[in-house]
């Protein structure tokens, strides 16, 4: 799966606690991606970042924070989680602008 | 915003090529046409893309019609495994911008 591990694969957590997903790639890549996943909306960004401590914002990143402290690891934190981000999230990585990106197996997310 | 038109399903007999078409007609001249397909609830997986030219490797052919407005992927030999949603994504190049996904072919191999 290119080198990218992400951990935790499942989580129940609940409404109201901060939780940390992360993103762990062993290909030195230059760009990786935080995705979600929800029925009926295919995947949407969440936040994306292009080396580190430089991130952006993707289209649906209320509620998300990141953080990219160095080249192989980017973290996710939901800062007091919600019953609707409940969906599996996705971490991708890619080596250049204009290269294909790949994703990691997903971490399924359940607050409750 | 997807800037890509797909249809919902399709079924292709197993061992017959499949074809899945998409529309862009939006698309602009440095944007790339990717190809991605996820399998149950497995992180997607890059097919292939390409620019202007039509593309080939191991897995797929990837064939961009002359003014840039559609494309076709073709899987070949159908197998089984195929069985997937396909995605197709236009990415503007150089920019490191996010892949946008729209919902995708659902594609279903038959026996």
């Amino acid at each position: 799966d290119a080198g990218i591990t992400q951990s935790p694969r499942h989580k129940v957590t609940e409404t109201g606690t901060p939780v940390t997903l992360r993103c762990h790639q062993t290909e030195n890549h230059r760009y990786m991606y935080w995705y979600r996943q929800d029925p009926g909306h295919g995947l949407r960004l969440i936040h994306y970042s292009y080396g580190v401590k430089d991130t952006d914002k993707g289209e649906v990143s209320d509620g998300y924070s990141v953080s990219r402290s160095k080249t192989e690891d980017f973290l996710l934190t939901l800062e007091s989680a919600t019953s609707s981000q409940t969906s599996v999230y996705f971490c991708a990585i890619a080596p250049g602008a204009d290269t294909e990106a790949f994703f990691g197996q997903g971490t399924r997310l359940t607050v409750v | 915003d997807a800037k890509t038109t797909q249809p919902p399903s399709m079924d292709c007999a197993e061992g017959r090529a499949a074809n899945l078409p998409c529309n862009h007609s939006t698309i602009s001249g440095n944007e790339y046409v990717y190809w991605y397909r996820q399998i149950h609830s497995q992180g997607p997986q890059y097919i292939i893309h390409g620019l202007k030219n039509n593309e080939t490797n191991e897995m797929a052919s990837l064939i961009i019609t002359e003014d840039r407005k559609s494309s076709t992927l073709i899987l070949p030999h159908a197998t089984l495994r195929d069985t997937a949603v396909y995605y197709c994504i236009v990415r503007e190049s150089n920019t490191g911008n996010q892949f946008y996904f729209g919902t995708g072919t659902s594609l279903t191999v038959i026996p």
